[in-house]
């Protein structure tokens, strides 16, 4: 069974654009959460997603977002880049529907550098 | 809101030298708790869970914790590191609500196992 899969694996950006990151759960799994993971602050929650409905969202500006597909594939956008942006940014995924007991699987990552 | 606290965030040892790291986290409800790990150029992969039960868990590579509820702990455990055991070691917890996928981690642990 393939795993969660994220595109890009590498982007290099300038201040002020915009990204889009994939994320791609492993299959049968409908939620997907992400996570942005630096030196400084570690590994923090973004939001999670399920069944295209966002469940879950952490202590980031609303220039962070994402969605959802039917598929289960799930996106994130940040916009207005800035340079704190810079980070390894982690997909995961797990079965659902959310339950009391359920196990993250994580991808790869996207790692975003922001000149 | 939930948080994780790991200390002794380097840590060297040698090879067949035990290893124990601890994590401390603070939620007043009840937790699932995990251990992840991060092996150089690769993914975070999960090493062991606690969901309920017997509060001593095993997990893969002969790693073990153990849940002490009264020391909101989870502390790692491993009696004889080997070389590849090399990784950034990650206690996350979340609350064991409904529909709560969200993951609070620690800062980690950088463990290196010297030959």
């Amino acid at each position: 069974k393939a795993g969660v899969t994220q595109t890009p694996r590498y982007l290099i950006k300038t201040r002020g654009q915009q990204v889009t990151l994939s994320c791609s759960p492993i299959s049968g799994h409908r939620s997907v959460s992400w996570y942005q993971q630096t030196p400084g602050q570690g590994l923090q929650f973004l939001f999670e997603y399920f069944s295209e409905t966002q469940r879950n969202k952490g202590n980031f500006p609303g220039r962070f977002s994402g969605r959802q597909f039917s598929n289960s594939r799930s996106e994130m956008n940040v916009s207005t880049l800035e340079l704190g942006d810079s980070a390894l940014y982690l997909c995961a995924s797990s079965l659902g529907p959310p339950t009391l007991i359920d196990e993250q699987f994580f991808g790869p990552g996207t790692r975003l550098t922001v000149l | 809101a939930q948080s994780v606290s790991q200390h002794n965030h380097h840590v060297i040892l040698s090879e067949a030298a035990s290893l124990e790291l601890g994590c401390n986290y603070s939620y007043g409800g009840t937790v699932n708790l995990f251990w992840y790990v991060q092996y150089p150029g690769q993914h975070l992969q999960l090493l062991l869970k606690y969901f309920s039960g017997d509060p001593l868990v095993k997990g893969i590579k002969g790693f073990e914790a153990e849940f002490i509820k009264s020391k909101f702990s989870f502390n790692l455990r491993k009696p004889s590191v080997q070389w590849s055991d090399t990784a950034e070691y990650f206690c996350a917890v979340n609350g064991a609500v409904y529909g709560n996928n969200r993951l609070a981690f620690g800062k980690g642990n950088q463990v290196v196992v010297i030959p």
